[in-house]
């Protein structure tokens, strides 16, 4: 049973251009969860999906940055414009389909992205 | 507004002894706590998890403490062993289902 795959792995922009990072769930989950970690700092939520649903997008920032997981496919984390406070490791997680446990989140490999 | 503390940043454990990390929160709210471990580059790994009804939950050399009163935490490892050092991570879990995490302590168990 595959875990949750992110891809890529790491990921170099210059500033102004899109980065897009894509998560594929555990098999059987079909929620997923965006966190991001800035460098000497913890995991920060960022957006909660299921399939073609934003269930809680509170900690996204306002401006540049989008998700969506589709009927099918990985979810998507699109940060539009990069600037250099982007860089930082995105981590994805899965949990099972019944929302009651949520708390049982799995986490990927991470994409790393650096912007020069 | 940091709802979940981790004080420590580092502890230094001899191989074979007890590993005690905390956590301390404010958010009551929280229905669920967990404990991941954290290699560089890599995902958290879960480790153990505990209700907030419960007051403490164990899973082989594993056991996490739930102090409500005090609105604490704390994961305990023993025996301790090399392989144990990497970054900790609690979390407390909202019901609307997003983990909120402390900022990490880095355990480095010594041969």
């Amino acid at each position: 049973n595959a875990g949750v795959m992110q891809n890529p792995r790491h990921l170099v922009r210059r500033r102004g251009q899109e980065a897009r990072l894509r998560c594929s769930p555990m098999k059987g989950h079909s929620h997923v969860y965006w966190y991001r970690q800035l460098p000497e700092e913890g995991l920060k939520f960022m957006v909660y999906l299921q399939k073609e649903n934003i269930i809680d997008e509170s900690g996204m920032p306002k401006e540049r940055f989008s998700a969506e997981f589709p009927k099918e496919g990985p979810s998507i984390l699109r940060i539009q414009q990069v600037v250099r406070g982007d860089s930082a490791a995105y981590f994805c997680a899965s949990s099972p389909k019944d929302r009651s446990y949520s708390y049982e989140q799995y986490f990927g490999p991470g994409t790393r992205l650096t912007v020069t | 507004d940091q709802q979940v503390k981790q004080n420590s940043p580092s502890l230094s454990v001899q191989e074979g002894r007890i590993s005690i990390l905390n956590c301390d929160y404010t958010n009551s709210m929280f229905d669920y706590f967990l404990w991941y471990k954290k290699y560089p580059a890599e995902g958290p790994t879960f480790l153990i998890s505990i209700s907030s009804i419960k007051d403490k939950n164990e899973d082989g050399r594993f056991t996490v403490f739930l102090n409500k009163s005090a609105k604490h935490l704390s994961l305990h490892i023993v025996p301790s062993q090399p392989g144990d050092s990497a970054v900790y991570f609690c979390a407390g879990h909202n019901q609307g289902g997003k983990l909120i995490f402390g900022q990490g302590t880095e355990l480095s168990v010594k041969p």
